[in-house]
């Protein structure tokens, strides 16, 4: 089956700071790996996927992804933290069903 | 750009009623997926739809239903429901069954149960 982990409850990162939220995944056959953002009382927001091509994927808002197959790994980074990228974020795989299977988010804190 | 609309955004209900909530989806999305998402946890899979037929079931209690109308829109139907239905609920579209397009998530339906 396939599932991904989020090992960090929370990370705290200082505003102008580099900043990576951790994602691990187990998947059986390719990979399509997606991280959403979740604002309070919000949606959930698409900010980037790694189907195949480049291990590093460029998104939304200055965010991006570096994919490591060897580490089975697809941590979200950022060189330079917003007060406003704070957040709740969401590593997801795509099984084969088409459904999204989510992990169980890392609440992402920049402080001013 | 026209996003996932979710009717009603907030509803509250009484033990044991029912309640329908509606997904809207991106122009020429013709596939539409339903999550819920419970206080403080990940979102997680109830049910899609392609083409207008079910096409995955997860974690769907035998008490909801849903279906996708001709016009792709859907609805999930909720009945008896219990406190721990009590939660956020989204829907998402996406353009074909193709596992490498992003599914695009409605603002989501938060569903009080008292």
């Amino acid at each position: 089956a396939q599932s991904v982990a989020q090992p960090e409850d929370q990370v705290n990162v200082a505003e102008g700071n580099p900043l990576t939220v951790k994602c691990t995944y187990s998947v059986s056959g390719n990979p399509y790996l997606f991280w959403y953002v979740q604002y309070p009382n919000r949606g959930l927001q698409f900010l980037l996927k790694y189907i195949t091509g480049d291990n590093l994927v460029k998104g939304s808002y200055g965010f991006e992804a570096e994919f490591n197959k060897s580490q089975t790994s697809f941590h979200l980074k950022k060189p330079s933290a917003l007060v406003s990228d704070s957040a709740l974020y969401f590593c997801a795989v795509r099984d084969r069903d088409d459904k999204i299977i989510f992990g169980k988010g890392t609440r992402l804190h920049i402080l001013p | 750009a026209a996003g996932v609309i979710q009717s009603p955004r907030h509803l509250i209900k009484e033990k044991r009623e029912t309640a329908t909530l509606k997904c809207y989806p991106i122009p020429r999305h013709d596939t539409v997926y339903w999550y819920q998402q419970g206080p403080g946890q990940d979102p997680q899979f109830l049910i899609s739809f392609y083409e207008k037929m079910q096409s995955d079931k997860g974690s769907i209690p035998d008490r909801f239903s849903a279906q996708q109308f001709s016009d792709y829109h859907s609805e999930l139907n909720m009945s008896s429901l219990e406190l721990g239905d009590s939660a956020l609920y989204f829907c998402a579209s996406s353009f074909g069954r193709i596992s490498y397009n992003e599914q695009f998530f409605g603002p989501g339906t938060r569903l009080t149960v008292l």
